[in-house]
């Protein structure tokens, strides 16, 4: 059975502080996304990273795949509350099915 | 554009009912899926197609059927329901492969007592 472990699973920071969240795997994924889910919605895709040692940025938020693609991270600079939400990594196993992390349940307090 | 639509968003079941998740998508995806969440554990694939007509099972799928008529519709179908199957339903649809994004309906929260 693949797996994903996202760490940590919980973290509740202040507002302008710093934060990474990671996602590893001892499979090799050929592509990782990273998703955003909100209180009684769905998830949203943030990002998807294909090469291994690759790095995404969107605003505020950095992805980077590892060199092996057996892992990933997201760091969040100068964190804002509405960041708040469960971040989820999800790894691409075969073409029909995503291997999924439990996620991490982020707090941005103001 | 709706993007993708379930229904009921909330249903409250007795051990032993049935009853069918309705999910729809607008946006002519081939590839449909239904997961589930359970908190703490993350998202698990119960089933998932590849065009109408086509159908597999993912990683948890004892306890539930679906069909898939037409490329618009995927329905869920629960059958004896059971106080496991308490959850949160997702169904999800993406163009080409699970390397594509992957769009989710707002989820339907079931509790069976």
């Amino acid at each position: 059975t693949q797996l994903l472990e996202q760490s940590p699973q919980f973290l509740s920071i202040q507002e302008g502080e710093n934060l990474t969240v990671y996602c590893n795997s001892s499979s090799v994924f050929s592509s990782l996304q990273w998703y955003r889910q909100e209180p009684g919605e769905g998830p949203v895709l943030l990002v998807t990273v294909v090469t291994g040692g690759e790095v995404k940025k969107l605003k505020r938020l950095t992805f980077q795949f590892g060199d092996a693609r057996k892992d990933s991270s997201l760091h969040i600079t100068a964190a804002q509350p509405g960041d708040t939400g469960l971040y989820l990594c999800a790894g691409a196993h075969s073409n029909y099915q995503l291997i999924w992390g439990a996620g991490t349940k982020l707090i941005i307090k103001p | 554009n709706a993007g993708v639509t379930q229904t009921p968003k909330f249903r409250i079941l007795k051990i032993g009912q049935s009853m069918t998740l309705q999910c729809a998508q607008d946006m002519n995806h081939n590839y449909m899926y239904w997961y589930r969440q359970d908190p703490g554990m993350g998202l698990k694939l119960i089933y998932y197609s590849v065009g109408a007509g086509i159908t597999d099972k993912g990683e948890v799928p004892n306890g539930y059927n679906v069909s898939r008529s037409t490329t618009e519709d995927f329905p869920l179908r629960l059958e004896l329901a059971a106080p496991s199957q308490t959850s949160v339903y997702f169904c999800a649809s993406s163009y080409k492969t699970s390397t594509d994004t992957q769009y989710f309906g707002p989820g339907t929260r079931l509790t069976v007592l």
